[in-house]
């Protein structure tokens, strides 16, 4: 049982260019989310999913893009990297079993734009 | 609109001794739900303890526990006995709009001294 997983870990970017930000969990989650963390703040929500085939918007969509084909899976689509978006990103999946709540994050993703 | 506040951007704490971080939320839907994150130096989001706004009781988690007191819509995380370990960022959270969408406080930095 491996939890949430992100890949890369790092990544440079130059403005314009394009890349997949990966997740997985193997818990079954119905939920999942990605979020990003600048400098000294909290996690802002990008693009969250309630299940395979569904997606959503977050407080800051613009720039990315999600698609949840499997339970699995979710991967963020940058479409053309800006400076702005660089950041430190975290995919969570979220699991509701009766009165608890619980959402575990992966290790998240630290993208530098140039 | 929902929000979360945590105006404590830094706390200092003797090891051994017990500390709270204060966390306000504002909502206006009857069922929500309340977390506790750690975030060491190392960067990962660490779920700490969770309350939902139903719950009778106050949560427990180890040494960690949720001071929830709904009429002041008050969330605070009560760490006994702190250890040098506990020092990282810590961010209060909640959950909105049906279950879907988390939304993150600033966050509180605690250092724990020896």
């Amino acid at each position: 049982n491996a939890g949430v997983t992100q890949t890369p870990k790092f990544q440079v970017l130059k403005t314009g260019q394009s890349m997949t930000l990966q997740c997985a969990q193997d818990m079954n989650h119905e939920y999942m989310s990605w979020y990003r963390q600048d400098p000294g703040m909290g996690l802002r929500l990008i693009h969250y999913s309630v299940g395979a085939g569904i997606t959503d918007q977050g407080e800051v969509p613009n720039g990315y893009n999600v698609s949840r084909s499997t339970t699995e899976d979710f991967p963020l689509r940058l479409l053309s990297a800006a400076p702005s978006q660089t950041s430190v990103y975290f995919c969570a999946s979220r699991r509701k079993t009766g009165g608890t709540d619980t959402q575990y994050f992966g290790p998240g993703t630290r993208l530098t734009v140039l | 609109a929902q929000k979360i506040t945590q105006t404590q951007p830094g706390m200092f704490v003797q090891e051994k001794e017990a500390v709270t971080l204060d966390c306000t939320y504002d909502t206006s839907d009857p069922s929500y739900g309340l977390f506790w994150y750690k975030q060491p130096s190392s960067g990962e989001m660490i779920f700490l303890i969770y309350q939902g706004s139903y719950d009778q009781q106050n949560a427990t988690e180890g040494r960690y526990s949720l001071n929830f007191q709904k009429a002041r819509k008050s969330a605070n995380l009560v760490i006994s006995a702190s250890q040098l370990g506990d020092s990282a960022m810590y961010f209060c959270a909640m959950w909105v709009t049906g279950g879907f969408k988390t939304i993150f406080g600033a966050g509180t930095r605690l250092f724990v001294k020896a």
